[in-house]
């Protein structure tokens, strides 16, 4: 079945630093990517998406490549803010009919001052 | 307009004791869908709905039942609950591709 991998946090960075977090996947088809971001207390929202390879979907500074070659979806961003800690979901929808998402199990993000 | 929302906020409940969960979402969507999220373990999908009056079982359906008599509400029952499902339960709907998330009820089983 799908399954989505994604690197074990938490993860802490001084505020200003380079993200990255990485996200692999399995699936059959053609599966649509996602990050979700939810921050404490909240559920989730979607921070971006990619529905063929080779798309970059971009959002408050975050970004992520589909990669089929390598079933990688990492998602970076260039300076990162304390208002960025929250933790991020790594997710698939497959090519199916009725929209089911598998969901990695996320990563932490602290960003001290 | 509220988007997804989710009663109540928080719950204690004995074991065996019975609690429904109740999804509502003014977004006309057609898919709606429960979760539960543990530490380590992401989000796993209970149950799921295709429409108003479908229902399926999705990754880990024991010990839990859902109705959707109408297009905009979906309710998750404990019959008799146990203390591993203890836990945050997230309700989410879509029309397209984005799920939109409720804010979550906080269950612990005792």
């Amino acid at each position: 079945g799908d399954s989505v991998t994604q690197m074990e946090g938490p993860v802490t960075l001084s505020e200003e630093a380079f993200l990255t977090i990485n996200c692999t996947y399995t699936a059959t088809g053609y599966p649509s990517l996602f990050w979700y971001v939810q921050y404490p207390g909240e559920g989730l929202q979607l921070l971006l998406k990619a529905t063929k390879a080779d798309d970059k979907g971009s959002n408050k500074g975050f970004e992520a490549t589909y990669r089929k070659e390598t079933t990688s979806f990492h998602l970076e961003k260039g300076s990162v803010q304390v208002s960025d800690s929250a933790v991020y979901f790594c997710a698939l929808r497959d090519s199916g009919g009725y929209q089911k998402v598998t969901f990695g199990t996320g990563t932490k993000l602290q960003v001290i001052p | 307009n509220a988007g997804v929302t989710q009663t109540p906020k928080f719950r204690v409940l004995k074991t065996g004791q019975s609690m429904t969960l109740l999804c509502a979402q003014d977004m006309n969507h057609e898919y709606m869908y429960w979760y539960r999220q543990d530490p380590g373990m992401g989000l796993r999908l209970i149950h799921y709905s295709v429409g108003e009056g479908t229902t399926a079982k999705g990754e880990v359906p024991d010990g839990y039942n859902v109705s959707r008599l109408k297009k905009q509400n979906f309710l998750l029952g404990l019959e008799s609950a146990a203390p591993s499902q203890t836990s945050v339960y997230f309700c989410a709907s879509s029309f397209s591709y984005e799920q939109y998330f409720g804010p979550g009820t906080r269950l612990t089983v005792t």
